[in-house]
């Protein structure tokens, strides 16, 4: 079945850091891609898609590029603020249902 | 405002008792979705429903019970038989499209907790 691995966190960087948060999926088709975040205490929110190879998901200064060939979708920001704190979801949609990574929880420290 | 509203935002259940947690859309989408997420954990899907009075088991099905009357509701309920019923339980919505752009919008959840 569908699967999805994200890099193991929590994640702490200091404001205006780098940062890459690894996602790769494993699928039986061709599925879209997708990054959502969870502030504390809410539900899950979008934050960029990719529907097929090569795909590059941006927003809010994220971005993520559909790389069929490394099974791969990391989560790139060039320079992470204390708000950008919150839990990031890497996940997949095939036809009617979505698989989700375990999270990764990022810190930003001002 | 179109959106996800969950209902209540805490719960607390007494040993034995069934507990129903609300979940209403007024985006016209015609799936719905039942999380459950555990502290540090991902969300494990409980069930799902693409079409009214139609809904298939996720992953964890076991102890819930859910009902698809309307197009807009789609009702959990914790039973008894759930003995660790206490997490963050996320209720989503989404269009259904043949290309797999399953975009996915979710209630602010409900934290259940057993008394």
């Amino acid at each position: 079945g569908d699967s999805v691995t994200q890099m193991e966190g929590p994640v702490t960087l200091s404001e205006e850091a780098f940062l890459t948060i690894n996602c790769t999926y494993t699928a039986t088709g061709y599925p879209s891609l997708f990054w959502y975040v969870q502030y504390p205490g809410e539900g899950l929110q979008l934050l960029l898609k990719a529907t097929k190879a090569d795909d590059k998901g941006s927003n809010k200064g994220f971005e993520a590029t559909y790389r069929k060939e490394t099974t791969s979708f990391h989560l790139e920001k060039g320079s992470v603020q204390v708000s950008d704190s919150a839990v990031y979801f890497c996940a997949l949609s095939e036809i009617g249902k979505s698989t989700f990574g375990d999270g990764t929880t990022l810190t930003v420290k001002p | 405002d179109g959106g996800i509203t969950q209902s209540p935002k805490y719960l607390f259940r007494k040993e034995g008792q069934n507990v129903t947690l609300s979940c209403e859309q007024n985006l016209n989408h015609d799936a719905m979705y039942w999380y459950r997420q555990d502290p540090g954990q991902g969300l494990r899907l409980i069930y799902y429903s693409q079409i009214v009075n139609d809904f298939q088991k996720g992953d964890i099905a076991e102890g819930y019970s859910v009902s698809r009357e309307k197009k807009e509701s789609f009702p959990l309920t914790v039973t008894s038989a759930q003995k660790n019923p206490t997490a963050f339980y996320l209720c989503a919505s989404s269009t259904l499209t043949s290309g797999g752009l399953n975009i996915q919008y979710f209630g602010a959840g409900t934290r259940l907790s057993v008394l």
